[in-house]
């Protein structure tokens, strides 16, 4: 079945305990982006990938780090979470052929970060 | 002023009515303008995409784009209750960007 597979789901953890959230997709697609979603802000590009080793920033980078060492896995890597990045996060990816024509991106669960 | 900007709504419109959706943005170069639904507790799915002025029809989904006013707007005819849903207006920018609105919750009531 193809899909966007992101773990944990659910976490909650303390100010400043390095965390990750993996992403990984089984449609070979090119194109990964995270976003954050946080009520009445919609959701926010935080950083995107269009190929292995090549990555860039969104709009909300601040405070957060990935990679793209496969082209499968895009992993968002939080070095010292803050209360401020309680939010909910999904992962997407696509076909750069698609992403360029419709835009189509396939979203993952979503997995809910909580920091106290 | 946000780059992407909707009514958060609620939108509550009756089964069978039209609903409409409304969406402008600020960059006046953008090219690329999507429609995604997003259900309670779901992730986002694309709906509907347009590139040109005028309108583009999918079913009971109509896309409306007018560039030299900056909006773009999403119908719903014969509107359905599995239509309530958060809908997201969104706007392709340079690279791999995607920018989002903050979304419009409509309601539509049996």
């Amino acid at each position: 079945e193809a899909q966007v597979t992101q773990n944990p789901r659910y976490l909650i953890t303390v100010t400043g305990k390095k965390l990750t959230v993996t992403c990984s997709q089984n449609m070979n697609h090119e194109y990964m982006s995270w976003y954050r979603q946080d009520p009445g802000l919609g959701l926010r590009q935080i950083y995107y990938s269009m190929n292995v080793e090549v990555t860039d920033k969104g709009d909300v980078p601040e405070g957060y780090k990935v990679s793209r060492k496969e082209k499968r896995n895009f992993p968002l890597i939080l070095e010292s979470p803050s209360p401020n990045q309680t939010s909910l996060y999904f992962c997407a990816s696509s076909l750069l052929r698609d992403w360029g024509l419709s835009g189509e991106l396939f979203f993952g669960e979503g997995s809910r970060l909580t920091v106290l | 002023q946000k780059e992407v900007e909707q009514n958060s709504g609620p939108l509550s419109v009756p089964e069978g009515a039209i609903a409409s959706l409304n969406c402008t943005y600020s960059d006046r170069g953008s090219q690329s303008f999507f429609w995604y639904r997003q259900y309670s507790g779901k992730s986002p799915e694309l709906i509907m995409f347009i590139y040109s002025n005028g309108d583009k029809e999918d079913g009971r989904f109509t896309a409306q784009l007018n560039k030299a006013s900056q909006y773009v707007s999403l119908l719903i005819r014969d509107s359905q209750p599995s239509d309530s849903a958060t809908y997201l207006c969104a706007v392709r920018g340079e690279g791999g960007k995607l920018i989002f609105g903050q979304g419009t919750e409509l309601s539509v009531k049996p």
